[in-house]
């Protein structure tokens, strides 16, 4: 089945500890997005890939990164992950301006 | 740009009683309108769309219709089960200029049913 997978499923870092979150689909979408969501509120556009266009939300910190190497893949770097930055983060692709679909996320705590 | 605005919960209901999340949404022109579910420790899955005025979407019991003149897409089931005890959050696109799919969320509203 066409999906959006995300690995790992959890992950532990220290503070400080650069950390790299990883998402491939098999959709063979042109936009992924990269989310960031607490407790259980609604989850937070960090940024998206338009093909390899990349486009950064205002409020989005700088110590988030992110990569697009081909259509499959895109990665999520936290350069210098504080406590602030544990969280479920969310991968999601769709075609243009049709629906989202999503990874079943990361869950990164920050020791 | 466009908005939404959720129902706040959590909602607790008992197994087999009614369901009414409400949503309603301000937008230019006719956007698609979407509900998600997050199960516990989950990603958000689509539950059910609809992509223009009057249209009714309905999936695994649930429904919502897109009423244009409330500009409402409050979401029903007539029989809610444990395992729907979830965090449901109603969305639209952002709308404008932008030429991809991204989404306004409302807030989320957590439902929990007690058997």
């Amino acid at each position: 089945d066409a999906m959006v997978i995300q690995n790992p499923r959890y992950q532990v870092t220290q503070f400080g500890k650069p950390v790299t979150l990883s998402c491939s689909q098999t959709l063979n979408h042109n936009v992924m997005y990269w989310y960031q969501q607490k407790s259980s509120q609604a989850p937070k556009l960090l940024f998206h890939y338009y093909d390899k266009d990349f486009n950064n939300e205002a409020d989005t910190p700088d110590n988030f990164q992110s990569r697009r190497p081909n259509t499959s893949f895109c990665f999520l770097d936290i350069r210098s992950p504080g406590l602030g930055d544990a969280a479920m983060y969310l991968c999601a692709t769709s075609r243009a301006k049709g629906e989202q679909f999503f990874g079943p996320g990361t869950r990164l705590t920050v020791l | 740009g466009n908005s939404v605005t959720q129902m706040e919960g959590p909602v607790t209901l008992s197994e087999e009683a009614f369901l009414t999340i409400n949503c309603t949404y301000t937008a230019t022109g006719y956007p698609s309108l979407f509900w998600y579910v997050q199960y516990p420790g989950e990603g958000l899955q689509l539950l059910l769309k609809a992509t223009k005025a009057d249209d009714k979407g309905s999936n695994k019991g649930f429904e919502a219709t897109y009423r244009k003149e409330t500009t409402s897409f409050h979401l029903e089931k007539g029989s809610v089960q444990v395992s729907d005890s979830a965090v449901y959050f109603c969305a639209l696109p952002e709308g404008g200029s932008s030429n991809t799919g991204k989404l306004i969320f409302g807030q989320g509203t957590t439902l929990q049913v007690k058997p």
